[in-house]
């Protein structure tokens, strides 16, 4: 069983939708989370995080975590096509030593149509 | 604004050829990474470095090294690359975190595609 679960999708979704991602993880020693979002030939880069559990919002994302059943979500309002992307998870246990490693989900990929 | 470069964008090269993959930082993090991406796997960790001269193996490090002789470059090396080895890398950096609850964000590079013929 992989440590981090995510659905790989493909998801496809009409602007303005709201649209729901999910993973699931099995150590219940992560208490960081985090959502990296990855354009066509870029990189990823990180759209939010959170240390432990409950929600946290910046503009139209919302993070949720829910420790006590291993599972994370990211929520989009409004989803706009420029939001279509592939969308990691990512969790760790310690980030301030040197053996601390993040384990990231397979990536979910969204496409918002107008 | 953070950079991190990769020195190919796309490569080719045959089996048993040695291969160098190149990554720089100009944020002087303490901390680089290398990961293989594949579609289904998503992002396995093959190397960190916390520190020059510095590193740790990763998840898959078999068929890989690495050196950091410099703070800012990261290199990836597959000695005798082979086929399983086509794959997307990707280059990463970040600070170290110094309180509980900070996440320091990893950094990543555009990656480089690597065909092995």
């Amino acid at each position: 069983q992989k440590e981090v679960e995510q659905d790989p999708g493909p998801l496809s979704v009409p602007e303005g939708a709201i649209v729901s991602l999910n993973c699931t993880y099995s150590n219940s020693a992560f208490q960081y989370f985090m959502w990296y979002r990855q354009y066509s030939r870029k990189g990823p880069e990180l759209l939010m995080y959170t240390y432990s559990s409950g929600n946290k919002e910046d503009g139209r994302f919302t993070a949720q975590v829910d420790k006590s059943s291993k599972y994370i979500s990211l929520f989009i309002r409004d989803s706009q096509p420029s939001d279509s992307a592939t969308y990691l998870c990512a969790m760790s246990t310690r980030v301030y030593s040197s053996a601390s490693k993040i384990i990231f989900g397979s990536g979910t990929r969204l496409s918002i149509r107008p | 604004d953070v950079k991190v470069t990769q020195s190919s964008r796309y490569l080719v090269k045959r089996t048993g050829e040695k291969v160098f993959l190149e990554c720089v930082q100009d944020m002087d993090h303490e901390n680089m990474f290398w990961y293989r991406q594949d579609p289904g796997l998503g992002l396995r960790l093959i190397y960190f470095s916390y520190d020059v001269k510095m590193k740790e193996k990763g998840d898959i490090p078999e068929g890989y090294s690495v050196s950091r002789e410099k703070k800012e470059r990261f290199s990836l090396i597959l000695e005798s690359a082979s086929t399983n080895q086509t794959s997307m890398y990707l280059c990463a950096s970040s600070w170290t975190s110094t309180r509980t609850s900070s996440y320091n964000e990893q950094f990543f590079g555009p990656g480089t595609r690597l065909t092995v013929l």
